[in-house]
């Protein structure tokens, strides 16, 4: 069971937008609408804020997105801030009751 | 709010048993949620290592469930993790988490990890 493929880094300056892939197989995040991304500054706890795909917690701006299309989800990013520098983690169920992450992504705002 | 605090030692020998305390705060154990262990090894991603359910149901990661066992401890609220025959691969930050039943399924692994606790760094070394 391999770590589902997320890009090392991204980055963008504030106001703009990123998108965030996760890729996986059709054995994980194309079977099921079970993902979920987390948000992890250094230090801290890391902070749910996508699951099912696209909902968002409540209490959560929606300047966080999430969609799948295929094998592969996706979390965007809109109107850049400098406290979203972090780094981001997906997570899908992957069948027979177990769960993989991806390898994350580390966010620079710039 | 609820509230999840790790505890338990920060340095383990090779070949003994990493044990970790998980103690919840404004909720309880019997309540509708799994109750969840994760780890990250120093610059590596997060990797999910089971869940509990009151009840006792559980489930694990396969690549650590010979050596990785789940307790609960409802007089106490707390829940446990024994990670057996350690190695210095087992050196990660393990943090505790839950997922709420939002659909009643017969496992938490369907569902998103909620809550997270602050996180332990554990190092196996001699």
């Amino acid at each position: 069971q391999s770590a589902l493929t997320q890009p090392r880094s991204v980055s963008g300056s504030p106001a703009q937008s990123v998108t965030i892939s996760c890729t996986g197989t059709s054995s994980d995040v194309g079977g099921y609408s079970y993902v979920s991304w987390y948000q992890h500054r250094p230090g801290k706890a890391p902070k749910l804020i996508i699951y099912d795909v696209s909902e968002r917690p409540s209490g959560l701006p929606d300047r966080f997105s999430g969609s799948k299309s295929g094998n592969t989800a996706s979390l965007t990013i809109s109107g850049l801030q400098a406290d979203d520098e972090a780094d981001y983690y997906c997570c899908s169920y992957a069948g027979n009751h177990t769960v993989i992450f991806g390898g994350g992504t580390k966010l620079t705002v710039l | 709010q609820v509230q999840l605090q790790e505890s338990g030692p920060g340095l383990v020998k090779p070949s003994e048993t990493l044990s970790l305390t998980c103690t919840v705060s404004g909720d309880s154990i019997t309540s509708n949620k799994w109750w969840s262990w994760v780890r990250q090894p120093p610059g590596e991603g997060l990797e999910w290592i089971g869940d509990i359910f009151h009840t006792g149901s559980a489930s694990f990661n396969p690549s650590l469930k010979s050596r990785v066992s789940i307790s609960l401890d409802k007089s106490k609220n707390q829940f446990s993790l024994n990670l057996r025959s350690v190695t210095a691969a087992d050196t990660a930050v393990y943090y505790c988490a839950f997922r709420v039943d939002r659909y009643y399924y017969s496992s938490g692994t369907y569902y998103p990890f909620d809550c997270w606790g602050q996180g332990n760094l554990v190092t196996v070394s001699s």
